[in-house]
């Protein structure tokens, strides 16, 4: 599986946009790039993911570099509901299962 | 719409005791499912995994066992539950196949604490 990389935490002013870095160097080409959250004592929510292109959703943007050792998550207008654990996950296909290995995650501070 | 289903939401059992926490899914056929666990303060560990019933995938050696009867519904079991079993406990399922663009939908969590 590759690897990612993610700051520990992170601050945001509420209203302002969130970026969120993500380091995937070992990627494969067909890997794809997920993001979830998770909201203290939730199960993790889905975000956006992407292969390729860059991705937009109702949620977020998902800017991935032209190389893909990188991803950047924007949350453009962050809310106070926003403050969680965000996991930048690059999935595995193992034997029809996919599965999603999830590292430490960067914990989003959304500052009123 | 697809719902997953997750019980109990919290659970409070001594050690030595058995345990079971049950998962189910509506409104798909054929799901994978997964099994996650999350100790306090740390990130997710997958468990378990099933593309099939009867078929379990193990990820790492532990206290635990699982099992998927049915379908759509996957059991988390230890015959005798460890101070360190405690932890969050997040049951998910994905679409089957290597299909593109399909991530994980989680449950609510069973927040087990082991006394």
């Amino acid at each position: 599986d590759a690897k990612t990389t993610q700051p520990t935490s992170m601050d945001c002013a509420e209203g302002r946009a969130a970026n969120l870095p993500c380091n995937h160097s070992t990627i494969s080409g067909n890997e794809y790039v997920y993001w979830y959250r998770q909201i203290h004592s939730q199960g993790p929510q889905y975000i956006i993911h992407g292969l390729k292109n860059n991705e937009t959703n109702e949620m977020a943007s998902l800017i991935i570099t032209e190389d893909r050792k990188s991803s950047t998550l924007i949350l453009p207008h962050a809310t106070l509901r926003d403050t969680a654990v965000y996991y930048c996950i690059v999935r595995a296909v193992i034997q029809g299962a996919q599965k999603l290995v999830f590292g430490q995650g960067t914990r989003l501070t959304i500052n009123p | 719409s697809q719902t997953i289903h997750q019980w109990p939401a919290t659970l409070v059992q001594p050690v030595g005791s058995p345990l079971s926490l049950e998962c189910t899914v509506e409104g798909t056929s054929n799901p994978n499912l997964y099994w996650y666990r999350q100790a306090a303060g740390r990130g997710l560990q997958l468990l378990f995994y099933s593309v099939g019933i009867g078929q379990i995938s193990s990820e790492v050696p532990q206290n635990l066992s699982a099992s998927r009867p049915q379908d759509r519904q996957f059991i988390l079991s230890s015959k005798k539950l460890l101070l360190s079993d405690s932890g969050f406990y997040l049951c998910a399922w994905s679409r089957q196949g290597a299909s593109r663009g399909f991530g994980y939908t989680f449950g609510s969590g069973t927040r087990l604490t082991v006394v």
